[in-house]
């Protein structure tokens, strides 16, 4: 099995709410990664999650949290969002060590 | 040095035909070079991949070559079909689990 599972599909916020993003994967993967995709544009890699450790943040704005509660989950908190936020987050997950990423089908964001 | 240069930017080409998108980069710590296929609404699906201790990999359809003293590697993609129309991304990555993308190219085949 080599899914990688995002919940919510879509979400619209306002620029005041707070949301967040889940994504599992059941393959005992140990690094999660996640990525901000605009239309047209290749994913940015956003956060990496390694052993359940944050390893890799590049420069994100506060506004976007990241968490990883087990092997398994990768949450992404969002508070105080701007509409240039507004993307395709994608979740995907590889071994550590190991090139080979799979990709969940993301979560649309729209803020307004 | 993260950058990875990608062309073309689109590709056109008719059913049957071989279409060839060519990546370069220059960060000589990237360990693995990734192909993936992004249909609309979906996301990116790991195509091939090559080391570069390695010249050529075939997989199906798909050959990837590798240059490393050019620092250059390609996507070759056989006998294509109106299915392969998708947007392809080459990647790499270093040993920090730091993936790079470039910027896409957009395939259409024509039937």
């Amino acid at each position: 099995d080599t899914e990688v599972t995002q919940t919510p599909k879509h979400l619209v916020m306002g620029m005041t709410n707070k949301k967040s993003l889940k994504c599992e994967q059941h393959m005992g993967h140990r690094a999660m990664y996640w990525y901000k995709q605009k239309a047209k544009k290749p994913p940015e890699l956003m956060f990496v999650y390694s052993y359940e450790k944050l390893s890799i943040n590049e420069s994100v704005p506060s506004r976007f949290s990241p968490e990883c509660p087990n092997s398994s989950l990768l949450n992404l908190h969002l508070h105080a969002l701007q509409p240039e936020d507004s993307a395709l987050y994608l979740c995907a997950s590889s071994q550590v060590g190991v090139g080979e990423q799979y990709f969940g089908p993301g979560t649309r964001l729209t803020v307004t | 040095q993260q950058q990875v240069k990608q062309s073309p930017q689109s590709l056109i080409v008719q059913k049957g035909g071989i279409p060839i998108i060519n990546c370069a980069y220059e960060n000589t710590a990237f360990d693995y070079f990734p192909w993936y296929q992004q249909f609309p609404g979906k996301g990116p699906a790991l195509l091939i991949a090559i080391r570069p201790d390695v010249s050529e990999k075939k997989e199906g359809r798909f050959t990837i070559s590798f240059n490393k003293s050019a620092k250059q590697f390609s996507l070759h993609i056989m006998d294509s079909q109106p299915g392969d129309s998708a947007t392809y991304f080459c990647a790499a990555k270093n040993y920090g689990q730091n993936f790079v993308f470039g910027p896409g190219t957009r395939l259409s085949v024509l039937p």
